[in-house]
């Protein structure tokens, strides 16, 4: 079985240029979240999604960060324009539903912004 | 809010050494508690968990036991590996269906031979 699948695996922008990260969660699993894990910090969660919706955008900075989740299945989250500080490992995470809690994590997206 | 406060690394150990990995928390009600594990290049895994109070959760040879009086998750190894060598997370989950983790700052686990 596939696990959670994140491209690019890498990515280097200069600050106000735009970025996506792409995740392909596990087959069958609604539930998926996106975490940004800062340099020496713990994953922290930008979004959670239930199938298509986003049920907890609450973390995520709507001025310059979105995300889409067409289908229920792939999301991609964008920064728009990147800053410095945005520089950070963005992972991706899924579930089989709400009430499952084993959560697979992807191998991140490490985004630098110079 | 829900927080997880673990110890900070790193860590240095010589195999075989004992591991002690502390980690409390503070949450409302009854959270889930999980120790994750980051190996060098990969992403994160589920270690252990424990869902209520007094649980011991284990896995290759680590173990946590939730602790509700004092709030811990303490995680353990009696003798560690070069393996071993990696960034554990105590994350908790709290009480509602979804809701997401909520991780510490992780602590690097360095054995050496």
């Amino acid at each position: 079985e596939a696990g959670v699948v994140q491209s690019p695996r890498y990515k280097i922008i200069e600050k106000k240029q735009p970025v996506a990260f792409w995740c392909n969660p596990i087959s069958g699993h609604n539930t998926l979240y996106w975490y940004r894990q800062n340099l020496g910090q713990g994953p922290e969660l930008l979004i959670r999604y239930e199938n298509e919706e986003a049920v907890d955008d609450s973390q995520l900075p709507k001025d310059r960060f979105s995300a889409e989740r067409l289908k229920g299945v792939d999301s991609t989250l964008k920064i728009q324009p990147a800053e410095l500080g945005d520089s950070a490992v963005y992972l991706c995470a899924s579930r089989k539903s709400a009430t499952n809690e084993k959560l697979f994590f992807g191998s991140g997206t490490q985004l630098s912004v110079l | 809010g829900n927080s997880v406060t673990q110890m900070e690394g790193p860590v240095t150990l010589s195999e075989e050494a004992f591991l002690t990995i502390n980690c409390t928390y503070t949450a409302t009600g009854y959270p889930s508690l999980f120790w994750y594990v980051q190996y060098p290049g990969e992403g994160l895994q589920l270690l252990l968990k424990a869902t209520k109070a007094d649980d011991k959760g284990s896995n290759k040879g680590f173990e946590a036991t939730y602790r509700k009086e004092t709030t811990s998750f303490h995680l353990e190894k009696g003798s560690v590996q070069v393996s071993d060598s990696a960034v554990y997370f105590c994350a908790l989950s709290g009480q509602q269906a979804g809701t997401a983790l909520i991780f510490g700052k992780g602590t690097t686990l360095s054995v050496s031979s």
